[in-house]
C-alpha cells in the first residue's frame, strides 16, 4: 500500500529557532494535511492543502503541497515551548469514495528548550 | 457541538475478553474511521464507514469488527483481546463532500491495554 516516509523522526531545539519537517511519497496524493498531537490527546489538524503548489500559511505555521504532488513539507517559525508536541502528515486521495483513507507519516517529534 | 467523543479513556482487559469502544460525533459526518496508534508507526486504519448501514475494512482490520446503526454512533468491537490489541485507539469522523475533500476531526482516543 502507499506509504509515507517522514522526516526528520525527531527534533530537539532551543526557544526562537525555525523548524522544518517533511514527508515525501512514492506516489501522488490529492490532499496533504499536517496534524498535531499533544501527549493524551487526538491528532489537530494545523493546515489542510488540497492543489499542488499551495502554499498555505496558519500563524508561524507554512505549508507547501509539492508540485509533483509526491510530497509536502511544514515550516514552524520562532518556535515557542508550546509546540512541543508530534506532527503528522497525512495524504489524502479520492476524497467523498468508499475506500478513502488517511495515510499517515510515523511523524515528527518536536522538542523545544526554552 | 462536542465533536467526535470516545469512551471509555482508558480500559484493561485480559485475553480473551470482548469489549466495545464507544464513538459519537454529533457534527453530522457522514464519514467515521476507526486507527490505531502504536510507537514508531503512526496511526493505521481498521475500519471505515462512508455512511449508516455501509462499513469496509482498512489496513489492519483483523480482530475487530464494526457497524454503523446511525449516522452518529460507530462502535468497535473486539471479540476476543490479545496482546496485540494493545494501543491507543482513534475514531475520525468528517463530511464526505463530493469532488471537494474534507479533513477528518478525531476523537480523545481510547487507550486499550491487553494483559
Amino acid at each position: 500500500g502507499q506509504q509515507l516516509n517522514q522526516s526528520p523522526q525527531s527534533m530537539f531545539i532551543q526557544e526562537g529557532e525555525d523548524v522544518s519537517m517533511n514527508c515525501t511519497s512514492s506516489s501522488i496524493f490529492n490532499t496533504w494535511l499536517w496534524y498535531k498531537q499533544e501527549p493524551g490527546e487526538g491528532p489537530v489538524l494545523l493546515i489542510a492543502l488540497y492543489k499542488a503548489g499551495e502554499l498555505t500559511s496558519n500563524g508561524r505555521l507554512t505549508a507547501q503541497f509539492g508540485i509533483t504532488r509526491k510530497d509536502s513539507f511544514l515550516n514552524i517559525s520562532a518556535s515557542i515551548p508550546s509546540d512541543v508536541g508530534i506532527y503528522f502528515c497525512a495524504g489524502q486521495n479520492t476524497p467523498g469514495q468508499a475506500g478513502t483513507a488517511l495515510i499517515f507519516g510515523k511523524g515528527t517529534t518536536l522538542s523545544v528548550s526554552s | 457541538n462536542a465533536g467526535v467523543t470516545q469512551t471509555p479513556k482508558f480500559q484493561v482487559l485480559k485475553t480473551g475478553q470482548s469489549m466495545t469502544l464507544q464513538c459519537a460525533q454529533d457534527m453530522n459526518h457522514e464519514y467515521m474511521s476507526w486507527y490505531r496508534q502504536d510507537p514508531g508507526m503512526g496511526l493505521r486504519l481498521i475500519h471505515y464507514s462512508v455512511g449508516a448501514g455501509i462499513t469496509d475494512q482498512g489496513e489492519v482490520p483483523n480482530g475487530y469488527n464494526v457497524s454503523r446503526s446511525t449516522t452518529e454512533d460507530f462502535p468497535l468491537r473486539l471479540l476476543s483481546a490479545a496482546p496485540s490489541q494493545t494501543s491507543v485507539y482513534f475514531c475520525a469522523s468528517s463530511y464526505i463532500a463530493g469532488a471537494s475533500t474534507d479533513t477528518q476531526y478525531f476523537g480523545p482516543g481510547t487507550r486499550l491495554t491487553v494483559l
